[in-house]
């Protein structure tokens, strides 16, 4: 079974900041991991994937992660935040099984000015 | 946008009731999935079809139901509701059914259930 799991529910950062935003998972086979984007009453907007090769991947709105598999982590990271970046974000695994995803509990980023 | 479309944007209904929510993927995609985003159980997938077959099942209750049209446009019907029902409802779609794909959201279902 697999399971994933976001350290912080909420993250408060200032405009210009780092954002990290942790993510683990467990898999007992090699994943595919996403992270996703959910705007206010909006659906999930994908913003990277890893599925093989490079590990560090880079996605939409400057966001990139890396793929750690020793470390079984997925963080995500963008080097200076922007007030639009303020959204909840969820991790999520898929095994070579099927496509089903399954989601962390999200972790609701804060942008303060 | 997605390209996913989901009907009703909202839903308030009884306890006891009946719902269908609807779903048209993105052209050409063959593969549609449904989650439940609750606020005790955030993100759960419910339900997976590809081309009308089911192809998997998640933590779907057996007062639910769905199925996949000939246009592939989907369907998840849900019945005699509870108040723990009360959740906001998404339709994913992807072109092929396997990992890797990325699934793409529609902009989900808010139901109320009083």
């Amino acid at each position: 079974a697999q399971s994933v799991t976001q350290l912080g529910s909420h993250v408060s950062v200032s405009e210009g900041a780092l954002v990290l935003l942790r993510c683990n998972y467990s898999s007992s086979v090699p994943p595919y991991l996403f992270w996703y984007v959910q705007y206010p009453n909006q659906g999930l907007q994908l913003l990277l994937k890893y599925t093989t090769g490079a590990t560090l991947v880079k996605g939409i709105n400057g966001f990139e992660a890396e793929f750690k598999k020793s470390e079984t982590s997925f963080h995500l990271t963008k080097p200076s935040a922007h007030m639009s970046d303020a959204a909840e974000y969820f991790c999520a695994v898929s095994d070579n099984a099927g496509n089903m995803l399954t989601f962390g509990g999200g972790t609701r980023l804060m942008v303060k000015p | 946008d997605s390209g996913v479309t989901q009907t009703p944007k909202h839903l308030i209904t009884a306890t006891g009731q009946r719902v269908t929510l609807r779903c048209s993927p993105r052209s050409g995609d063959l593969s549609v999935y449904w989650y439940q985003q609750s606020l005790d159980q955030g993100l759960q997938f419910l339900i997976q079809y590809y081309n009308g077959e089911e192809r998997a099942k998640g933590n779907i209750l057996e007062r639910f139901s769905a199925q996949q049209f000939p246009d592939l446009h989907s369907e998840l019907n849900l019945s005699s509701l509870e108040l723990g029902d009360s959740a906001l409802y998404f339709c994913a779609s992807s072109v092929h059914p396997t990992s890797g794909y990325e699934q793409y959201f529609g902009p989900g279902t808010r139901l109320t259930v009083t």
